[in-house]
């Protein structure tokens, strides 16, 4: 299957700092990619949908001057946390979508641990 | 807005022990896709259904999709802890961008 990366894996960093994560489709291109947000023992929370080359659509209640988001190329796509607070802390997880003839997958990158001291 | 509703919750078993996942909607979905997730790491695509009526077979783990394609289960031959993690049903319907998620079954095979 499509292999997706996240780096870093983990960050530990200072209240009010901002922190960026990056995502990237390694063997194919992905014109849409998204951000999810994932508490302990939970299912994934959809942040925002990130389109190549224009601006991201954000769920509702996600602060999008808060966790800005960048799809510069068709391979990469990045999250920043703005001035980031202790409650900003959880595991973020990004997926790209493939499209095949008969249906559509979403790869999962491993997850960037976001701990905010 | 299309909800999956994912049962059960939770689920602790012994290894060797048979189990049942099952994910319901009242929407139709052009596919549905099974992820295991371990802790600390990103959900892994298990398998994608997309035949109403489907039944595929991973080892031990058989995956069907309801004739009307709203539902979908999972069962799980003789469980081993290896098998241990969160199990996540995906709905994918082409008017929509993004995967529809359940809430997930959280399992935990001991030895």
């Amino acid at each position: 299957g499509a292999v997706v990366s996240q780096h870093p894996s983990w960050v530990i960093c200072k209240s009010g700092t901002s922190v960026k994560i990056e995502c990237r489709s390694l063997d194919f291109q992905a014109t849409t990619m998204f951000w999810y947000r994932q508490f302990p023992k939970q299912s994934l929370m959809l942040m925002a949908t990130s389109n190549e080359g224009s601006k991201a659509t954000y769920e509702q209640g996600v602060e999008k001057d808060k966790f800005l988001i960048n799809h510069a190329s068709l391979t990469l796509s990045t999250l920043t946390v703005t001035s980031a607070h202790p409650e900003d802390s959880s595991f973020y997880i990004c997926s790209a979508r493939t499209f095949g003839p008969t249906t559509d997958t979403q790869y999962f990158g491993p997850g960037t641990r976001l701990t905010v001291l | 807005t299309q909800l999956l509703e994912q049962s059960p919750q939770f689920l602790s078993i012994q290894e060797g022990e048979n189990l049942t996942v099952y994910c319901n909607s009242s929407s139709v979905f052009s596919s549905l896709q099974w992820y295991r997730q371990e802790p600390g790491e990103g959900p892994v695509l298990l398998v994608t259904v997309v035949t109403g009526g489907e039944v595929k077979k991973l080892k031990r783990l058989t995956f069907q999709f309801g004739d009307a394609r709203k539902d979908s289960s999972l069962h799980i031959t003789a469980a081993q802890p290896g098998d241990t993690g969160l199990y996540l049903c995906a709905g994918d319907n082409s008017g929509y961008s993004t995967l529809t998620f359940g809430k997930g079954t959280m399992l935990l095979v001991s030895p």
